[in-house]
């Protein structure tokens, strides 16, 4: 199986400030990689497919990248809506497609 | 709208047996692939089980393989989630997923979740 490694597990920071978060995979999954917010108490929601496509209304300041085994989902100027926690998850081959561990991003 | 509902969550002794069901509706369900995602109390979030469009094709989690048995009727639109020798582990919340494209195409994601049910195991 692959093996997801997703950091950090937590972060904070104020609104207006650039957020990073990175996936690493323990094999070449391509570009086959999906990206999620969730909400205290809500389902999860798809932001990004394919590395760095942008599901459909989903605001522009989310950004995806990376290819291979390396990956990042940037949100620039942090609103106040996306504190939440993210994860990735690799969707390569058969299953299964697993997800990473999840980063909280938290008000500063 | 797209809507999943899932349903048929409770409280079940280590051993038992429960049957989740979650219903479509607003797409063409025999397109899409359906997947199941849970979530324990606290934590990340796993990935259960896929079935293919057309119900042919199946594949689990080694956690759950030999316990869990997937299946859809596409004349109703529902998928069905049948849990066996349930484990204080399967403690979780249960989503219905689906795929955000059609047929055999899973690596766009999943574009359409339910708002889970809860599943909890305990003596």
């Amino acid at each position: 199986d692959i093996q997801m490694t997703q950091s950090p597990s937590s972060l904070s920071a104020s609104v207006g400030d650039r957020v990073t978060i990175t996936c690493r995979t323990s094999e070449n999954i391509f570009n086959y990689l999906s990206w999620y917010q969730q909400k205290p108490g809500k389902a999860p929601r798809l932001l990004i497919y394919r590395a760095s496509t942008l599901q459909s209304g989903v605001p522009s300041r989310f950004s995806g990248s990376g290819s291979g085994t390396g990956f990042t989902l940037t949100i620039t100027s942090l609103q106040i809506e996306d504190f939440a926690t993210y994860y990735c998850q690799q969707i390569y081959g058969m299953p299964p497609w697993t997800f990473g561990q999840g980063t909280k991003v938290e008000i500063k | 709208q797209v809507q999943l509902v899932e349903s048929g969550g409770g409280v079940v002794q280590p051993g038992r047996s429960l049957r989740l069901s979650c219903a479509a509706s607003g797409f063409t369900f025999n397109y899409y692939g359906i997947q199941w995602v849970r979530q324990a109390p606290g934590k990340g979030l796993e990935w259960v089980v896929v079935i293919s469009y057309d119900g042919s094709e199946k594949y689990y989690a080694d956690s759950v393989k030999g316990r869990f048995i997937i299946s859809r009727d596409n004349t109703k639109n529902t998928l069905d989630l049948q849990m066996n020798s349930l484990r204080g582990e399967d403690t979780a919340v249960y989503y219905c997923t689906k795929s955000a494209r059609t047929y055999g195409v899973y690596y766009d994601g999943m574009d359409v979740w339910g708002e889970g049910t809860t599943v909890t195991v305990s003596s």
